[in-house]
């Protein structure tokens, strides 16, 4: 049983370049969300998808879009990357969006320089 | 609202004393509350989860969290720290009326020799 499975591992980027984080799981679950966490920041949540169709801003959204593609895929893309963007960013989905255990990916780490 | 307090960002044990990690909650409404553990380079995986059905939950690893209404707090403990435990730990809080999971800033539990 695979999870939550998101790409790429380890990225890194240039000032200025583009690239999108690809996560899909295979749980059937209705809510997908797109976490970065740093160093003496917990994690913090960029951007969500309650359900197939709808997305909403999180506390950081700022730099980012996302598209919920359907209901397994749900992917971030930084359309002109910054190194404040520098972070491990997790995928992660849940049952629904309140109440349920949210399953994690392992995480992939963005550079940019 | 709800919010999450992690009392402390760091806490070192020696192996085989007694953990304990502190987190308190506010919420509007009856909780549900979380402990979620990452270790090194991967993702967070649940640690155990209240959802008021008893207020002492046990989890995996030997883990266990009590909740206390009039404490607004839900402290984790495991009686003998193991090297393995090194990790770090979030409690997170959420509800089924809609609210989305707001999670602590996380402690990081380091075990002594």
């Amino acid at each position: 049983n695979a999870g939550v499975t998101q790409t790429p591992k380890f990225q890194v980027l240039k000032t200025g370049q583009s690239m999108t984080l690809q996560c899909a799981q295979d749980m059937n679950h209705n809510s997908m969300y797109w976490y970065r966490q740093d160093p003496g920041m917990g994690l913090r949540l960029i951007y969500y998808s309650a359900s197939e169709g709808t997305t909403d801003k999180g506390e950081v959204p700022n730099g980012y879009n996302v598209s919920r593609l359907n209901k397994r895929e749900f992917s971030l893309r930084l359309e002109s990357a910054a190194p404040s963007q520098t972070s491990v960013y997790f995928c992660a989905s849940s049952q629904d969006y309140s109440g349920n255990t949210i399953y994690f990916g392992e995480g992939s780490w963005l550079t940019v320089v | 609202a709800q919010s999450v307090t992690q009392l402390g960002s760091h806490v070192s044990v020696s192996e085989g004393a007694l953990v304990l990690l502190r987190c308190n909650y506010s919420s509007s409404v009856p909780p549900y509350l979380f402990w979620y553990v990452q270790y090194p380079n991967q993702g967070l995986q649940l640690l155990l989860k209240y959802t008021s059905a008893a207020t002492l939950v046990k989890g995996i690893n030997g883990f266990e969290a009590e909740f206390k209404k009039s404490e607004t707090s839900f402290h984790l403990t495991k009686p003998s720290a193991h090297m393995s435990d090194a990790a770090e730990y979030f409690c997170a809080v959420s509800d089924t009326g809609g609210f989305k999971t707001i999670f602590g800033a996380g402690t990081r539990l380091f075990v002594k020799a």
